[in-house]
C-alpha cells in the first residue's frame, strides 16, 4: 500500500456536468500530482500542487483545477465535462525527505455518458 | 513531442525465466527514471528507479540500466513469476520541472505457468 487514498473509485456523470475527485496523500508528503490514464495509454501529467499553490501543468484546458488543503490532501475539479475526460484518474504524491519517489493512489474512474 | 517509448508493447516469458522490457527516452534533460508496475483496475505501483548519474541499480529481483548514450532505459527482472504480469510503464522526470513524469504506453508482461 502507497498510503495515497482516492475517492470515489468509480463515478458516472453526464456530459456537461462538473465532478470533484478527492485525494489523500501519503503521510509528510507535501507535493500533490494528478494525471489522466484512458484505456490502454499510460498517464498524462493534469497538475502538480506544493504547499497549497500549483506549481506546474501539462496540456490540460482551465476546466481542470484543483486545491490543495493545509493537510496536503488535494482535489481535482472537472467542469463541463466531455466523452472525452472519460478516463481513470490518478493521484500521486511525494516529498522531499522521501526522496522524491513518486507514489500513486488507486486512482477514480470516471465514466462520461 | 513528449514521449517515452517503449520497443514492444507486449511481452510474454515462460514461468522462471528473466524478463527485460526496454523503453527509450526522448529528452536529454531528464535526470530521474521510475518503473511502475500497474495490474488490472490499480493504480501504478513503484518498483524501481534511477538518476540521471548512474547506470545500473538493482533491487529485489529487478535490476533497471540506464544507457544515457542512446536515451535507452531498461527493467530486467529475475526468475519471472505469474505475479509480475501485469502492463509496466517507465516514466522521465525532467530536470526543474518539478514533479512531472512523462510515461509511455506501456509493456504488457505475460507470465505462462
Amino acid at each position: 500500500e502507497t498510503g495515497v487514498t482516492q475517492s470515489p473509485t468509480h463515478l458516472i456523470k453526464t456530459r456537461g456536468q462538473q465532478v470533484t475527485l478527492r485525494c489523500s496523500s501519503q503521510s509528510g508528503h507535501n507535493t500533490v500530482s494528478w494525471y489522466q490514464q484512458a484505456l490502454g495509454q499510460g498517464p498524462q501529467f493534469i497538475f502538480q500542487y506544493y504547499r497549497e499553490e500549483e506549481n506546474g501543468r501539462g496540456n490540460f484546458p482551465p476546466r481542470f483545477s484543483g486545491l490543495q488543503f493545509p493537510n496536503y490532501s488535494s482535489e481535482l475539479n472537472v467542469n463541463a465535462l466531455e466523452l472525452d475526460d472519460s478516463a481513470l484518474y490518478l493521484c500521486a504524491s511525494s516529498s522531499v525527505d522521501s526522496g522524491n519517489t513518486i507514489y500513486f493512489g488507486e486512482g477514480s474512474w470516471l465514466t462520461v455518458v | 513531442g513528449e514521449s517515452v517509448g517503449l520497443h514492444l508493447p507486449t511481452l510474454s516469458v515462460q514461468e522462471g525465466d528473466n524478463s527485460i522490457i526496454n523503453c527509450a527516452y526522448s529528452n536529454s534533460a531528464s535526470d530521474y527514471f521510475i518503473w511502475y508496475k500497474q495490474e488490472s483496475g490499480k493504480g501504478p505501483q513503484f518498483i524501481i528507479d534511477i538518476r540521471s548519474n548512474m547506470d545500473k541499480r538493482q533491487g529485489q529481483r529487478v535490476t533497471v540500466l540506464l544507457n544515457k548514450t542512446v536515451k535507452h532505459l531498461s527493467l530486467q527482472i529475475a526468475a519471472t513469476q505469474p505475479g509480475d504480469s501485469a502492463v509496466y510503464f517507465c516514466a522521465e522526470k525532467i530536470y526543474n520541472q518539478g514533479g512531472k513524469l512523462i510515461f509511455g504506453q506501456g509493456t504488457e508482461l505475460s507470465v505462462k505457468p
